[in-house]
């Protein structure tokens, strides 16, 4: 049973170019949800999607956006980059019916310079 | 609002001595709290998760953890630490009533075991 994957795993982007990552959840679960952790901090909720839809949202810049699939797979998108979204982007996957554990890819490591 | 202190960002202990990671909760409704692992250039790991079922929660490799609401702490223990536990750990909290579940995590204890 293949967990939740996410690519790439790396990245490096320059200032005000867009990116986009990629996540497949882990079979069975229709809810993906994106995290970002910085570096030495612990992950903050960017966004979750549900049916398509983005079901709720942190305290992230609308340069962030998300979208998610028919086959339950999601994108997380942003444009505009900044220095400070440097980080580690870590999608979690988890069950509607059972959403109360999430459970964690490897996440793509984006570097902007 | 929901938040989590975790005290210490920086816990060394011996080898074969016990592990005690601290964790604190500011929750309006009763929470699920949670424990994840998180190795070197990896993602994180669910150690264990409270869901008001019992306070006292049994997770993975030797690890427990208890629920004490009086406290509002969710501490985590480990009777004897192994050098396979050096990594970052983070305490998360949610809240049942949102719908979303949405995890608000601790800034994370880095463990060293020293041999």
């Amino acid at each position: 049973d293949a967990g939740v994957t996410q690519s790439p795993t790396h990245l490096i982007k320059t200032r005000g170019q867009q990116v986009t990552l990629r996540c497949s959840p882990k079979s069975g679960h229709d809810t993906v949800s994106w995290y970002q952790q910085a570096l030495g901090q612990g992950p903050q909720f960017i966004f979750q999607y549900y049916e398509e839809e983005e079901r709720q949202r942190g305290n992230f810049p609308d340069r962030f956006s998300g979208h998610q699939f028919p086959n339950y797979s999601s994108e997380l998108n942003v444009n505009a980059l900044l220095l400070g979204d440097s980080a580690l982007y870590l999608c979690a996957s988890s069950w509607d019916r059972a959403q109360e554990t999430q459970y964690f890819g490897p996440g793509t490591r984006l570097l902007v310079l | 609002a929901q938040s989590v202190t975790q005290l210490g960002s920086h816990v060394s202990v011996s080898e074969g001595a016990l592990v005690l990671l601290r964790c604190n909760y500011s929750s309006s409704v009763p929470p699920y709290l949670f424990w994840y692992v998180q190795y070197p250039n990896q993602g994180l790991q669910l150690l264990l998760k409270y869901t008001s079922a019992a306070t006292l929660v049994k997770g993975i490799n030797g690890f427990e953890a208890e629920f004490k609401k009086s406290e509002t702490s969710f501490h985590l223990t480990k009777p004897s630490a192994h050098m396979s536990d050096a990594a970052e750990y983070f305490c998360a909290v949610s809240d049942p009533t949102s719908g979303t579940y949405k995890y608000i995590f601790g800034t994370g204890t880095r463990l060293k075991v020293l041999a």
